[in-house]
């Protein structure tokens, strides 16, 4: 149950893109297509904002976008904007009914 | 609307016990998997137990196994955390969040209680 490796941070211009990677093994990203992703502001709750690897909840921008390949996920942010600012964390389902989150990015707007 | 909200977080010195609720409301309680996450100051997410619908079965992240145990009551709606043998490394945070079936997304989540493990 080691915690998924995330970059400690990405960085962008409003309108760009950024892409945060992470990985994991074949028993938690590799071996499932359950990945997650949340968005979390300083002071508040983590937000769900891509779930089973690439799908979007009701209400979340299409600027937010998931993928995987192998054992590493991706969450790209197209056309970054100032209230994308935030840590995200990416979980995995890593069987019997368990579930591990990576360390965490903070994405910075510049 | 649906609403999670967290209690009973505080002061404990280590080795102590507490025990947290989460009172939830705007969806249908008893059909849905329920979990606890917690947050470090300064640190990332951390899963931490999940309970069936019918509270029938417990998964534990190995760091609390035999110390906390997750129930519900589901004529209250509201989920539970006992949380014994406390440790300074117990120190989060504590979400509450409605868990998908398949127990691979957490769509809701409260806003947290904070639990301080220290002397």
């Amino acid at each position: 149950q080691s915690a998924l490796t995330q970059p400690r941070s990405v960085s962008g211009s409003p309108g760009q893109s950024v892409t945060i990677s992470c990985t994991g093994t074949s028993s938690d990203v590799g071996g499932y297509n359950y990945v997650s992703w949340y968005q979390q502001h300083p002071g508040k709750a983590p937000k769900l904002m891509i779930y089973d690897v690439s799908k979007r909840p009701s209400g979340v921008p299409d600027r937010f976008s998931g993928s995987k390949s192998g054992n590493t996920a991706s969450l790209t942010i197209s056309g970054l904007q100032a209230e994308d600012e935030a840590d995200y964390y990416c979980c995995s389902y890593a069987g019997s009914y368990t579930s591990v989150f990576g360390t965490g990015t903070k994405v910075t707007v510049l | 609307e649906v609403q999670l909200v967290e209690s009973g977080g505080g002061l404990v010195q280590p080795g102590g016990s507490l025990r947290l609720s989460c009172a939830a409301s705007g969806f249908t309680f008893s059909s849905y998997w329920m979990s606890w996450v917690r947050q470090a100051p300064g640190k990332g997410l951390e899963w931490v137990a999940n309970i069936k619908q019918d509270g029938s079965e417990k998964y534990y992240v190995d760091s609390v196994k035999g110390r906390f145990t997750i129930s519900r009551d589901n004529a209250k709606n509201s989920l539970y955390l006992q949380m014994n043998s406390l440790r300074a490394e117990d120190t989060a945070v504590y979400y509450c969040a409605s868990t998908s079936s398949q127990c691979d997304y957490f769509d809701y989540w409260g806003q947290g209680t904070l639990v301080t493990v220290s002397s």
